[in-house]
């Protein structure tokens, strides 16, 4: 069974910085395209940013880019983002996603999401 | 970046009826569309990618098209179970984007 599961999440003041962690299991994690979506309270779905299998090929949504940080260790099946500078509209419940095979844009698999809070 | 327009925003609906989503591309993705349902408090789960390809253990009842940069989510006969938010979202080029979301209400 595939299992993403976001760790790293809380409460931090605007400017701070969080490292958000997301531990895959269930599937050859070394495989797959691997993406954070996030959702403000209220609000529709955002893309944040998407790694490749081989981390050669990365993305960033326009309102992260330089700020975020998307990396991976497929020696641990793990999946991180590093935000900097971070800022009240990043508020939002962040998810772990899993692309499909040859698909990758397309998200087969979500974590449960980890709230985070950027407020003084 | 590719805008995703999504419509209608809100769409009243009663159970059995024939529901129609659409999402408008300001490019061409070719075929790399997909359609998501999330009901409150629950992460998203995908119904249809590629378009028009259904995702294992969906319903037959949903089902997608395309016609140009013009894409179509059909709930053929809507069942109580169906009552959520749909999102579309094209992973054509990056940045990939979702539509605002069809909110299904009774």
């Amino acid at each position: 069974e595939v299992q993403l599961l976001e760790s790293g999440g809380g409460l931090v003041q605007p400017g701070r910085s969080l490292r958000l962690s997301c531990a895959a299991s269930g599937f050859p994690f070394g495989d797959y395209h691997v993406d954070w979506v996030r959702q403000a309270p209220g609000k529709g779905l955002e893309w944040v940013s998407g790694i490749s299998d081989s981390s050669n090929s990365v993305g960033y949504a326009d309102s992260v880019k330089g700020r975020f940080i998307i990396s991976r260790d497929n020696s641990k099946n793990s999946l991180f983002l590093q935000m900097n500078s971070l800022r009240p509209e990043d508020t939002a419940v962040y998810y772990c996603t899993k692309g499909k095979r040859t698909d990758w844009g397309a998200f087969d698999h979500w974590g449960q999401g980890i709230l985070v809070t950027v407020s003084s | 970046d590719i805008q995703m327009t999504q419509s209608p925003s809100t769409l009243s609906a009663s159970v059995g009826d024939r529901v129609t989503i659409t999402c408008r591309a300001s490019q061409s993705i070719s075929s790399w569309l997909a359609w998501y349902q999330q009901k409150p408090g629950k992460a998203p789960k995908v119904l249809i990618y590629h378009a028009s390809t259904l995702e294992s253990g969906v319903p037959s009842r949903f089902s997608g098209s395309a016609s140009g940069t013009e894409f179509t989510l059909i709930i053929s006969s809507l069942q109580p179970d169906d009552f959520a938010t749909y999102y579309c979202q094209q992973y054509s080029d990056y940045p990939w984007t979702f539509g605002q979301g069809t909110e299904v209400e009774i």
